[in-house]
C-alpha cells in the first residue's frame, strides 16, 4: 500500500539554524499539507499546497517558512530561523483529487527540537 | 471560538463495551468531517469520512448533524486495540483542516 513518507525521523537544531524537513507525498496525490504538533497539543493546520502554489496557510505559517516541491516527488518545508517554539512533530500529508473526497494520508512525521 | 471542539476525556471502557464521541464545530459552510486515531506520538490515521446520511464501517458508526454543527462516533463491541486519542478533523475555508483536540479511549481488558 502506497504511503507518505518523511525525513529525517528526527531533526535536532540550534535556535536560529535553518531546516528543511523533506516528505514525499504519494505518487498519484496532488494536494500536499503539512502540520505540526507540540507535544502534548491538537495538530495544527500549517499549508496547503497544489499546483505548485500555495492554497490555504494558517496564521503560524509566517514568513520564516516556506514549502516547495522541488521536483516531482518531494515536498518541504523550511524553517529559516528555528525559534525554540518550533518544536514540535511536523507531519505532512497528501491526498488525490477524487469527487468529494479530502481523506488525507499522513506521513510517519519528523520530530523537530530546537535546542 | 476554537473551531473544532472535543471532549478530551479521558474514556476507559471494558472490552466489548459501547462508547460514543462527539464533536461540535464553528463554521457552518464546512463540507468535509473525518475521524481519525493517533497513537502515542505516531501519525494521524485516517478511520473514516463523515456522510451526512451517516455510515459505518463494522464496528465503528458516524453521524453527521449538520443544524446542530455535531459529529458523532460510536464504537460497538470495544477491543483493546481501540485504544488510542480519537480525532475529529473538519475542513474550514476551502482547502485548510481543524483538529480537535482528541478523545483518549483506552478499553481494559
Amino acid at each position: 500500500e502506497p504511503e507518505v513518507t518523511q525525513t529525517p525521523s528526527h531533526q535536532v537544531t540550534q535556535m536560529g539554524q535553518e531546516v528543511i524537513l523533506r516528505c514525499v507525498p504519494i505518487s498519484n496525490h496532488l494536494y500536499f499539507y503539512w502540520y505540526r504538533q507540540i507535544l502534548g497539543q491538537k495538530v495544527e493546520f500549517l499549508v496547503s499546497f497544489y499546483n505548485n502554489e500555495i492554497s490555504e496557510k494558517s496564521e503560524i505559517f509566517d514568513d520564516q517558512f516556506s514549502v516547495e516541491r522541488p521536483d516531482g516527488s518531494n515536498f518541504t518545508l523550511k524553517i529559516r530561523s528555528t525559534k525554540l517554539e518550533d518544536s514540535a512533530m511536523y507531519f505532512c500529508a497528501s491526498r488525490p483529487i477524487s469527487a468529494g473526497g479530502y481523506e488525507q494520508y499522513f506521513g510517519p512525521g519528523t520530530r523537530l527540537t530546537v535546542t | 471560538r476554537k473551531e473544532v471542539e472535543q471532549d478530551p476525556g479521558p474514556f476507559n471502557v471494558p472490552e466489548g463495551a459501547t462508547v460514543a464521541f462527539n464533536c461540535t464545530y464553528s463554521n457552518s459552510a464546512s463540507q468535509s468531517f473525518f475521524w481519525y486515531r493517533q497513537d502515542c506520538r505516531k501519525e494521524p490515521k485516517l478511520l473514516m469520512s463523515v456522510y451526512s446520511s451517516g455510515n459505518e464501517d463494522g464496528r465503528f458508526t458516524a453521524q453527521l448533524n449538520r443544524a446542530s454543527q455535531y459529529i458523532s462516533l460510536l464504537i460497538r463491541d470495544s477491543k483493546l486495540s481501540d485504544s488510542a486519542t480519537y480525532l475529529c478533523v473538519v475542513n474550514g475555508a476551502g482547502n485548510q483542516f481543524y483538529f480537535g483536540t482528541g478523545t483518549s479511549l483506552t478499553v481494559i481488558p
